[in-house]
């Protein structure tokens, strides 16, 4: 199985900050990634997918980057709605895998 | 508009069986790779398999030879069939859109099983 690893875990900030989550597989995956953000009670919501393209009705203050084994989601200014966890999840072949989350919290 | 209606979870003793179903409606359901994926409380996210017809599914290794996902195209309906639960199958879970490299880009709204004596 491919092992996909987040960092940080948590991650504390503030309004209006750039804020980066950093993704890793265990081998190469191209650019079949996807990120996802998950609100308490909600499904996982769409943000990137293929590595690097926004998801329709995502706002563009999300970004993706990155290809093989090492990914970063970016959020250039962080509002208080995104205030969630976000998680990376390979497709590359049948056996989905995920990260296991960062969640942003207010600082 | 993509819809995805989970149903069919509950409390369910060890070594019981439930039934999950998943309503599909808002896009060409018939043939498309459908997943389900499962969360336990507090916990992150664990694909569980995959299905694109009777002949094409696959499991993770958790749930092989438990689990049996398979589908009805003249209702639009997915289904998991969850036998020999364990107290670890406790979680949500979800019914997606998507296998293989095709990525999940639609989600239910999950339904929880509870698997406890």
């Amino acid at each position: 199985d491919i092992q996909m690893t987040q960092s940080p875990s948590t991650l504390s900030a503030s309004v209006e900050d750039r804020v980066t989550i950093t993704c890793r597989a265990s081998q190469s995956i191209s650019t079949w990634l996807a990120w996802y953000q998950q609100k308490p009670g909600k499904a996982p919501k769409l943000l990137i997918y293929k590595a690097s393209s926004l998801q329709s009705g995502v706002p563009s203050r999300f970004s993706g980057s990155g290809s093989g084994t090492e990914f970063t989601l970016t959020i250039s200014s962080l509002q208080p709605d995104d205030f969630a966890t976000y998680y990376c999840q390979q497709y590359s072949n049948y056996l989905w895998t995920f990260g296991q989350g960062t969640k942003v919290e207010i600082k | 508009e993509v819809q995805l209606v989970e149903s069919g979870g509950g409390l369910v003793k060890p070594g019981g069986s439930l039934r999950l179903s998943c309503a599909a409606s808002g896009f060409t359901f018939n043939n498309a790779w459908m997943s389900w994926v499962r969360q336990a409380p507090g916990k992150g996210l664990e694909w569980v398999g995959r299905i694109k017809s009777k002949t094409e599914t696959d499991y993770a290794a958790p749930v092989k030879g438990r689990f049996t996902i398979s589908r009805d195209d003249s209702r639009n309906t997915l289904y998991l069939q969850m036998n020999s639960l364990k107290t670890e199958d406790t979680a949500l879970y979800y019914c997606t859109t998507g296998g293989g490299t095709y990525f999940p880009d639609y989600w239910g709204q999950g339904t929880l099983v509870i698997v406890s004596s």
